[in-house]
């Protein structure tokens, strides 16, 4: 069972766009909700994260958006860049486990 | 400061056999997590140390196993290696098991199972 379920699979916009990557979760026990950036060879790095009080974070070109009526949490990246192309993964922290639950993973293309 | 070491980078094992992936736990961190991750697949959990002792576990059998040291690194063990093994396994260290923010991944390791 998916845990946390992550859409488009793949995604392809021009330089200066403004890609939107979009999770959705079902468990409440969720207490923490990072994103990951992933290149080719290279373990995910952490890019931004945001806890369920909060309905809005932005960190540079970055921001989550957060509906916890929802259950869903969205990364946009503002004024995409060639350098931005990488898998993208959403994630959810179980407050019972200590584990992260991940998306499958979203590949952006950002066109020059 | 350095980050997550994982050694090999890669290998090649038959079915069957075992396999022992290390890592080495950014500085000042004291939890390692191990996952799985397929390709074209999200990373999935294995498990997690703290303390020298195991802390959490996600839906892998038995034949997954592991060990973290008194410098907080730590050891991966699959035995009865099978060809679904294959994947790269990540290694992940934290500040404190179940509390702070995100981890921070070592570059993996790729393990083939022929």
């Amino acid at each position: 069972q998916q845990q946390v379920k992550q859409s488009p699979q793949s995604l392809i916009v021009q330089k200066g766009g403004i890609p939107i990557i979009n999770c959705a979760y079902e468990n409440t026990a969720f207490d923490y909700f990072p994103w990951y950036q992933q290149f080719p060879g290279k373990g995910p790095a952490l890019l931004i994260a945001i806890r369920p009080d909060v309905s809005e974070k932005k960190e540079g070109r970055f921001t989550i958006s957060f509906n916890k009526s929802a259950k869903q949490f969205s990364l946009h990246i503002m004024d995409s860049q060639p350098g931005d192309s990488a898998t993208y993964f959403c994630a959810a922290r179980s407050t019972t486990g200590n584990q992260f639950y991940f998306g499958t993973g979203t590949s952006l293309t950002v066109i020059p | 400061e350095t980050g997550v070491t994982q050694s090999p980078t890669h290998l090649i094992k038959t079915r069957g056999q075992q396999v022992t992936l290390r890592c080495s736990s950014q500085s000042g961190h004291n939890t390692v997590s191990w996952y799985q991750q397929a390709l074209g697949q999200g990373p999935q959990f294995i498990f997690q140390y703290y303390r020298e002792e195991e802390n959490g576990r996600g839906n892998f059998p038995p034949r997954f196993s592991g060990l973290q040291f008194p410098n907080y690194s730590s050891e991966l063990n699959v035995n009865a290696l099978e060809l679904d093994d294959s994947a790269l396994y990540l290694c992940a260290s934290s500040l404190v098991a179940g509390q702070g923010g995100g981890y921070t991944f070592g570059s993996g390791t790729r393990l083939t199972v022929v």
